[in-house]
């Protein structure tokens, strides 16, 4: 089954402990994107990637970051997380120009 | 700058019944797609429907439909014979160069 996979789904953590979210797709994808929504601003692009080693910012990159190692993998790392990054984020892979193909989200919450 | 346009925050519907979701969009591309996606309770972003501009045929996709007008940059979609399972957040959005720009969302209400 083609899918996006992420992981943990939920997740609660402190201030200041470093977490990764991964995230897998299986349609052989070259582009992969992260995004986090929140209520009143939408869905907002954090980073993307068109390929293996290319990852470039979104919007709002601030915090985050991304590696691209494998085709298949694209996880999200912070660091130091801090309460303003309490959200839910979404993977999602496409071909170039097509429609998103994307994961089950993850929810965040940073205390 | 390119954007997506949602001017109907909530809707709702009777059960079997026929609704209407509103978009606009902005874009100086020639060719492209337009898409909607479904968000219900569970978060998860489903893809609805997919329209290719170049096509003058509207796409369907069993219950759903769009109604797209290319020289108005209209992109409405039409559910018919509305069932529970419907309930949702409805976005439109179109892809530009790396990103998918979203409308606000359209809260879909189903009335049994």
């Amino acid at each position: 089954e083609a899918q996006v996979t992420q992981n943990p789904r939920y997740l609660i953590t402190v201030t200041g402990k470093k977490l990764t979210v991964t995230c897998s797709q299986n349609m052989n994808h070259e582009y992969m994107s992260w995004y986090r929504q929140d209520p009143g601003l939408g869905l907002r692009q954090i980073y993307y990637s068109m390929n293996v080693e290319v990852t470039d910012k979104g919007d709002v990159p601030e915090g985050y970051k991304v590696s691209r190692k494998e085709k298949r993998n694209f996880p999200l790392i912070l660091e130091s997380p801090s309460p303003n990054q309490t959200s839910l984020y979404f993977c999602a892979s496409s071909l170039w120009g097509r429609e998103q193909f994307f994961g089950p989200g993850t929810r965040l919450t940073v205390l | 700058a390119q954007t997506v346009t949602q001017s109907q925050p909530e809707m709702s519907v009777q059960e079997a019944e026929t609704v209407t979701l509103s978009c606009t969009y902005d874009t100086s591309e020639s060719d492209y797609y337009l898409f909607w996606y479904k968000q219900p309770p569970s978060r998860q972003m489903i893809l609805v429907i997919r329209q290719e501009a170049y096509k003058q045929q509207n796409a369907t996709e069993n219950r759903f439909s769009v109604n797209f007008q290319k020289a108005a940059k209209s992109f409405s979609l039409k559910i018919s014979d509305s069932q529970l399972g419907d309930a949702a957040m409805y976005f439109c959005a179109y892809p530009l160069a790396q990103k998918l720009v979203f409308g606000q969302g359209t809260r879909l209400t189903i009335n049994p």
